[in-house]
C-alpha cells in the first residue's frame, strides 16, 4: 500500500469554523489530490498539486483552500465550515512517468460532519 | 469534458456465481481507464487500468476488464464472486499524465450465500 495518512480521521465541527485537514505522504510523489465522496455523487476533485506552492482548482473548489509548503504534506482548509461540507474526504497521490499512467493512491479517508 | 457512467448502482449475486459491472466512459481520445474497489470505511483501491496494449486487463483479486473502443466501455468482470468481494466499485477515466481523473458513481456489490 501507498504510504499515505490522513489526520484527523473522524471530526465533528460547527457551522462557521474552520477547519484543516492534512494529508501526509511517503511516496515523495509530485502530485497530490483532495476530493470529497458523497453518496450519488462518487468522488469530486476539490484541488490539486503538481509540485510544492503549485495548487489548482477542481470541480467543487468553492469554500476550500489548500496549501503545500512541502512535498510530503498537502492541507485543505475549509476557511468556515458550512453544512454542506459534511462528506468523506480522500487524499490521493501520483507520479507520472512517460512509460506510466498516473495512477492515483488513496488515503484512508477523513469522515467530516459539519452540525 | 471526460465522464463516466456506471449504470448499476446496487447488485445484488450469489456467492460462486459471476459478475460482470458496467462502465461506459465519454472521452475524445484514447483514455485511460480505471477500477477502484472501496470496502466500507476503507480508503480506493486499484484494482486494474488500462492505457494502452491489450484491452482485456487482468487485475488483483481475479477481477479482469475489457476495454471495447467501438462501445466506449470498460466492463469489470469475474467468473466466481467470493463474499469478501462486497463493496462499492468505481470506474474512472482520466486523459494522462497528471490531469484529473473523473470517477463514476459507484456500484455498490452484495454478495448472498
Amino acid at each position: 500500500d501507498a504510504g499515505i495518512t490522513q489526520s484527523p480521521r473522524h471530526k465533528v465541527t460547527e457551522t462557521g469554523t474552520p477547519v484543516t485537514l492534512r494529508c501526509h505522504q511517503t511516496e515523495n510523489h509530485r502530485y497530490m489530490y483532495w476530493y470529497r465522496q458523497d453518496p450519488g455523487h462518487g468522488l469530486r476533485l476539490i484541488h490539486y498539486s503538481y509540485g510544492v506552492k503549485d495548487t489548482d482548482k477542481g470541480e467543487v473548489s468553492d469554500g476550500y483552500s489548500v496549501s503545500r509548503s512541502k512535498t510530503e504534506d498537502f492541507l485543505l482548509t475549509l476557511e468556515s465550515a458550512t453544512s454542506s461540507q459534511t462528506s468523506v474526504y480522500f487524499c490521493a497521490i501520483s507520479e507520472w512517468s512517460s512509460v506510466s499512467t498516473d495512477t492515483q493512491y488513496f488515503g484512508p479517508g477523513t469522515r467530516l460532519t459539519v452540525l | 469534458a471526460q465522464s463516466v457512467t456506471q449504470p448499476d448502482i446496487h447488485i445484488t449475486v450469489s456467492e460462486g456465481a459471476s459478475l460482470e459491472l458496467r462502465c461506459n466512459y465519454s472521452y475524445g481520445a484514447t483514455p485511460y481507464l480505471f477500477w477502484y474497489v472501496q470496502s466500507p470505511g476503507q480508503g480506493l483501491q486499484l484494482l486494474l487500468k488500462y492505457f494502452s496494449g491489450d484491452t482485456l486487463v487482468q487485475g488483483i483479486k481475479g477481477f479482469e476488464a475489457e476495454f471495447k473502443r467501438s462501445q466506449s466501455s470498460f466492463n469489470l468482470r469475474k467468473p466466481s464472486v467470493h463474499w469478501s468481494d462486497a463493496a462499492e466499485y468505481f470506474c474512472a477515466v482520466g486523459a494522462g499524465g497528471y490531469q484529473k481523473v473523473t470517477f463514476g458513481i459507484g456500484t455498490k456489490l452484495q454478495v448472498i450465500p
